[in-house]
């Protein structure tokens, strides 16, 4: 099972918008709406941002929103700041095989 | 507090096993399906392996089914993972998560654990 296809890396200033991109395939994010996006901070256990595409757990910021359109996923951070400085995956259900998930390669966000 | 605590990593040899656990305390973890995802340091996500909330159904990653076992106690509100005979490939950081359900249906994990290292050297 091939990883779901990231940016290796996305940078913006405080306060700009940056979008990271998640690709995947016609058996996984582009035929089901279980897509979540994960914040990770170097040292630190991932963190739930996105679920089921476009939700937002309780206490993650508003800055903060997903969407899809065919096999991409998309993550929205809008109003930069510089705490968003992180590792970000996204990840999706899957039928290519018999296992159940798969994660995207990782996008490091830099802020300026 | 609600969290997740792993246990059980190390140095192990090449053909030797491993068991890996992840004690929650809390919250109920009966009502939830668990999960292991593995990182080598510096590098992405892996999704392991996941279990559902009974412990009736079992899931794995490509790269490790044969070779790796998830299981739970429910009355010990804690899941296990066992390395049968791993390989290099199998080093890394083990966290141990919580899916937002019962069921292995959506990526949601909504808690972490903070990781257990397991190094594979002879």
């Amino acid at each position: 099972q091939s990883a779901l296809t990231q940016p290796a890396s996305v940078s913006g200033s405080p306060g700009q918008s940056i979008t990271i991109s998640c690709t995947g395939t016609s058996s996984d994010l582009g035929n089901y709406d279980y897509v979540s996006w994960y914040q990770q901070h170097p040292g630190k256990a991932p963190k739930l941002i996105i679920f089921d595409v476009s939700n937002r757990p309780f206490g993650v910021s508003k800055r903060f929103s997903g969407s899809k359109s065919g096999n991409t996923a998309s993550l929205t951070i809008s109003g930069l700041q510089a705490e968003d400085e992180a590792d970000y995956y996204c990840s999706s259900y899957t039928t290519s095989t018999t296992q159940r998930f798969v994660f995207g390669t990782g996008t490091e966000v830099t802020v300026l | 507090e609600v969290q997740l605590l792993e246990s059980g990593g190390g140095l192990v040899q090449p053909g030797e096993s491993l068991t890996l656990s992840c004690a929650a305390s809390g919250f109920i973890s009966s009502s939830s399906a668990m999960t292991w995802v593995r990182q080598v340091p510096g590098r992405g996500l892996e999704w392991v392996s996941a279990i559902n909330d009974s412990g009736a159904k079992t899931y794995y990653a490509d790269s490790v089914k044969g070779r790796i076992t998830i299981s739970r106690d429910n009355s010990k509100n804690t899941v296990y993972l066992r390395l049968n005979s791993p390989r290099a490939e199998d080093a890394g950081i083990y966290f141990c998560a919580k899916l937002t359900r019962g069921t292995v249906v959506t990526p949601a994990f909504d808690l972490w654990g903070q990781g257990t290292l397991v190094t594979v050297s002879s």
